[in-house]
């Protein structure tokens, strides 16, 4: 089976940097992805990471580690904006994505 | 323009009847998708599509009947609605390569069984 776990919640403050993480145990990885969904919006799509190591995308950078079933989402800068759902997805077959529950991060003043 | 396009995009119905749900992509993908986001948020795929061929079934009762009439279109079709079927359905397509296919959704269909 596929278990993908993230932590349900998290708050921080305007500004400020925020972690969020991820650990998987599925058959098959062909990639580890992360979306941004809004309330009552479509997922959209964040960062892709396949190999070890750092993706960065200005405030938004992604780390994967294969070996140890782990990846986290960083947010820098944190804006009010950026108050949403972060959903870890890993691609186990060319057309299979199978997400975590999601990390519904709140941003406060 | 729409890259992925939904209709409708709230659908409130009673129990028993059938109804569909029509997914239509702009962006030229060879793969669609239809997702089930239940009340906890938790996104599960339901079925995946490459060049109108079912890829992917997942546990899914068979009241559920999606249909690809060409590469751009991917409707779902639900029979017996029952109160689990209220849900957000989500279509997504996807350009399958070597390297990553990016899904890319669309704006999601609530679906409310009553």
């Amino acid at each position: 089976g596929q278990n993908i776990d993230q932590p349900t919640e998290m708050t921080a403050t305007e500004g400020a940097i925020v972690q969020i993480n991820c650990t998987y145990q599925t058959s098959g990885f062909n990639g580890l992805f992360w979306y941004q969904q809004h309330a009552g919006e479509a997922p959209t799509f964040l960062s892709y990471n396949v190999l070890d190591g750092l993706e960065e995308k200005g405030r938004f950078s992604s780390f994967l580690s294969r070996s140890k079933g782990y990846s986290y989402l960083l947010l820098k800068e944190l804006q009010m904006k950026d108050s949403a759902s972060y959903l870890c997805a890993v691609q186990t077959g060319a057309n299979n994505l199978f997400f975590g529950t999601g990390t519904r991060l709140t941003v406060i003043p | 323009d729409t890259a992925v396009s939904q209709t409708p995009k709230y659908l409130v119905t009673q129990m028993g009847n059938d109804k569909s749900i029509k997914c239509e992509q702009n962006l030229g993908h060879d793969t669609m998708y239809w997702y089930k986001q239940d009340s906890k948020k938790f996104l599960k795929i339901m079925f995946s599509y490459n060049n109108k061929e079912l890829i992917i079934n997942e546990t899914v009762p068979n009241r559920f009947s999606p249909k690809s009439p060409d590469k751009a279109h991917l409707n779902l079709h639900i029979n017996s609605l029952e109160l689990g079927d209220s849900a957000v359905y989500f279509c997504a397509s996807s350009q399958v390569r070597l390297a990553t296919d990016t899904q890319y959704f669309g704006p999601g269909t609530r679906l409310t069984v009553l």
